[in-house]
C-alpha cells in the first residue's frame, strides 16, 4: 500500500521560504504512469492546489502562487518537494502531499493523501 | 480558472436520510474529470468518486456521482454515522489550477 508523508519545519519566519519533503514508500516515485501533488488547507478554510509533477519533471502550478513556487522530484530518496518563497502569514496551513491515481488518458483525481503537517508563518 | 461552487454551505440530516450535494462548474468539465473527497476533522481528504460517477476502491455503494458539464451531484443514499464529515468537489480536467469547490458539511440533525 503507498504512503506518503510530509516533512519540514513547523515555523517559517515571515519573508523566509518554506521547505516540505514528502517521501514516499509502498511504490516507486519514478513512475510514469501518474504525478505527484501539494495541496494546502488553511486552518478552518477549504482545499488550495499548489501544484504538481510528472516523473519526467514536467510541473504545472496554480497561477496565484507561480511566482513563489517550486516543486522537484529526488528520485534517489523516493521524494518530492515543495519549496514557497517570501511567505507571508496568509501561507499558514496544513500542507499535503498527494499522488495521482485512476488515470484516464493520462488525467487523474488525487487518490493517495499523506496525512497532512501544519507551517505556521509566524515571527 | 474553473471556479467550483458547492451547495449547500451546510447540510444537516439525521442517519438514514439521504444526501445530495451539488458542485456547479463556471464552465464546463472536460470530460467529466469531476471528483468528490470526503474529509473528517483532522484527516486527510478522502477520494469517494471519480470521472463523475466512477467509485473509488473500498467506497460503498451508498456513494453516488452524476453529472456532466457544469452540474455534478453526490448523493448518499442512507446516511450512516461516519459519513458526517465535509465533502469537496475538484476538476481535473482543466489547465491548472485544478481547482475544489468550497465543500459542503453534512452535519447530524
Amino acid at each position: 500500500q503507498l504512503q506518503l508523508q510530509e516533512s519540514g519545519p513547523g515555523l517559517v519566519k515571515p519573508s523566509e521560504t518554506l521547505s516540505l519533503t514528502c517521501t514516499v514508500s509502498g511504490g516507486s516515485i519514478s513512475s510514469s504512469s501518474y504525478y505527484w501533488g501539494w495541496i494546502r488547507q488553511p486552518p478552518g478554510k477549504g482545499l488550495e492546489w499548489i501544484g504538481s509533477i510528472y516523473y519526467s519533471g514536467s510541473t504545472y502550478y496554480n497561477p496565484s502562487l507561480k511566482s513563489r513556487v517550486t516543486i522537484s522530484v529526488d528520485t534517489s530518496k523516493n521524494q518530492f518537494s515543495l519549496k514557497l518563497s517570501s511567505v507571508t502569514a496568509a501561507d499558514t496551513a496544513v500542507y499535503y502531499c498527494a499522488r495521482a491515481g485512476y488515470c484516464t488518458n493520462g488525467v487523474c483525481p488525487l487518490r493517495y493523501w499523506g496525512q497532512g503537517t501544519l507551517v505556521t508563518v509566524s515571527s | 480558472e474553473i471556479v467550483l461552487t458547492q451547495s449547500p454551505g451546510t447540510l444537516s440530516l439525521s442517519p438514514g436520510e439521504r444526501a445530495t450535494l451539488s458542485c456547479r462548474a463556471s464552465q464546463s468539465v472536460s470530460s467529466s474529470y469531476l471528483a468528490w473527497y470526503q474529509q473528517k476533522p483532522g484527516q486527510a481528504p478522502r477520494l469517494l468518486i471519480y470521472g463523475a460517477s466512477s467509485r473509488a476502491t473500498g467506497i460503498p455503494d451508498r456513494f453516488s456521482g452524476s453529472g456532466s458539464g457544469t452540474d455534478f451531484t453526490l448523493t448518499i443514499s442512507r446516511l450512516e454515522p461516519e459519513d458526517f464529515a465535509v465533502y469537496y468537489c475538484q476538476q481535473y480536467g482543466s489547465s491548472p489550477p485544478r481547482t475544489f469547490g468550497q465543500g459542503t458539511k453534512v452535519e447530524i440533525k
